[in-house]
């Protein structure tokens, strides 16, 4: 079946822009997270959607960051007036959710370069 | 922190041979979960294991847990070039999110 879907695949654009990136999960999956990963580094934990709850957004690092999930599907996560610390991979991961730390299913990213 | 840390940092063997990585944990968990990242690509769900299990196998995949040591390694045996990847551990804490390290950087050369 399909996975964890992310566009665009790259995106560059120039420092004070913004960017949106896209996320459609796996089907069936109510939780989504957000995550960044500079080079080299780990994962740096964004945000996290389930089901119709309040999303955890404790991880985001401004309020330029934000993300929003439409229907309980597809995500979008948007950063406004982008920095260089903001060029990284931004992944998102889907999981069932019965019961906390289900296995994730990631999609391969999207890689972000802010000139 | 929540995080596992991920042991050594990057690792270099010859294919065939076994390779073994560690990680270590701080908090109470519900579960440990190791995942392999190719390079450009997300990360790949290889193995869960319960905090009530010490070891399991998955293929050519062997995980331990030791809880009273906050441990856990991940053995693959018979290692193939397309073994190359990132590999990290992310303790289930029960937290919303898991928390990943920097992982160990294995490369198995032919």
């Amino acid at each position: 079946g399909a996975g964890v879907s992310q566009s665009p695949s790259n995106k560059v654009t120039e420092k004070g822009k913004d960017v949106e990136l896209r996320c459609d999960p796996i089907s069936g999956h109510t939780a989504l997270y957000w995550y960044r990963q500079s080079l080299g580094q780990g994962l740096e934990f964004l945000i996290y959607f389930q089901g119709n709850s309040a999303p955890d957004k404790s991880g985001l690092p401004s309020d330029r960051f934000s993300a929003e999930r439409t229907g309980g599907s597809v995500s979008t996560l948007t950063i406004q007036r982008t920095q260089q610390e903001d060029s990284a991979v931004y992944l998102c991961a889907s999981s069932l959710i019965e019961g906390y730390n289900q296995p994730q299913h990631f999609g391969d990213g999207t890689r972000l370069s802010i000139l | 922190s929540q995080q596992g840390e991920e042991d050594p940092q990057a690792l270099s063997i010859q294919e065939g041979e076994n390779a073994t990585m560690n990680c270590s944990y701080k908090t109470s968990i519900n579960n440990l979960q190791w995942y392999r990242q190719n390079s450009g690509r997300g990360l790949v769900h290889l193995i869960l294991i319960r905090s009530n299990e010490r070891e399991k196998h998955s293929g050519r995949l062997r995980v331990t847990l030791d809880t009273s040591k906050k441990s856990s390694s991940l053995l693959i045996t018979a290692s193939r070039a397309a073994d190359t990847a990132s590999y990290f551990c992310a303790p289930g804490t029960g937290a919303n999110n898991l928390f990943f390290g920097t992982g160990t950087r294995l490369t198995v050369i032919p």
